[in-house]
């Protein structure tokens, strides 16, 4: 079945500094790819999508690139801030219509520290 | 424009006792998503729903669990007879029609069975 591997947390950086957060992917088919950040106390928020190979998406200074070669979603910033702590869940969707759901990778917990 | 509202919130149930968790989809949305956040791990798809149908119930556990979206009113996911293994966030997202690109989620409900 689908699925999503994310690097283990948690991740503590200074800030400023470059993050990356890996994920790769199993899927049938050709999945569109999320990233969602969970704010503490909060719901999922749609950070940044893709739908196809080679197609990068951004929002609030991260960039993930969709590469099919290698199945992989990495979440990348170049110069993170303290309120960027929360936890990062990479997700693939299969669309199919009447059948479409998300299943997410296990999460990392990011901390910056000023 | 609200978004997707739930509640309560936070809910602790004694073991035996039934949990009710309501979740109002955005304005307009017809298609209502039910995800469990484990502690510790990621979301869960749970089921799927449409007004007054099921869609997609793959995630469902066999037994205690229910879910509906009447026609007027919230959508409920109810959990008879809670057990401890039961204690986690749910959460629940709308959409306007099919398509993950608009999928919006809520803040969550947190049971609590002790």
């Amino acid at each position: 079945g689908d699925s999503v591997t994310q690097m283990e947390g948690p991740v503590t950086l200074s800030e400023e500094a470059f993050l990356t957060i890996n994920c790769t992917y199993t899927a049938t088919g050709y999945p569109s790819l999320f990233w969602y950040v969970q704010y503490p106390g909060e719901g999922l928020q749609l950070l940044l999508k893709a739908t196809k190979a080679d197609d990068k998406g951004s929002n609030k200074g991260f960039e993930a690139t969709y590469r099919k070669e290698t199945t992989s979603f990495h979440l990348e910033k170049g110069s993170v801030q303290v309120s960027d702590s929360a936890v990062y869940f990479c997700a693939l969707s299969i669309l199919n219509f009447g059948n479409e759901k998300l299943t997410f990778g296990t999460g990392t917990r990011l901390t910056i520290i000023p | 424009n609200a978004g997707v509202m739930q509640n309560p919130r936070h809910l602790v149930r004694r073991r035996g006792q039934e949990a009710r968790l309501r979740c109002s989809p955005m304005k307009g949305h017809s298609h209502v998503y039910w995800y469990r956040q484990l502690p510790e791990e990621g979301l869960k798809f749970m089921v799927y729903l449409q007004k007054e149908n099921i869609i997609d119930e793959s995630g469902m556990p066999k037994e205690r669990f229910s879910a509906e979206f009447p026609k007027e009113g919230p959508s409920i996911l109810r959990i008879q007879q809670v057990v401890r293994g039961d204690s986690a966030a749910y959460f629940c997202a709308s959409s306007l029609r099919q398509g993950i690109n608009t999928i919006y989620f809520g803040e969550g409900s947190w049971l609590t069975v002790v």
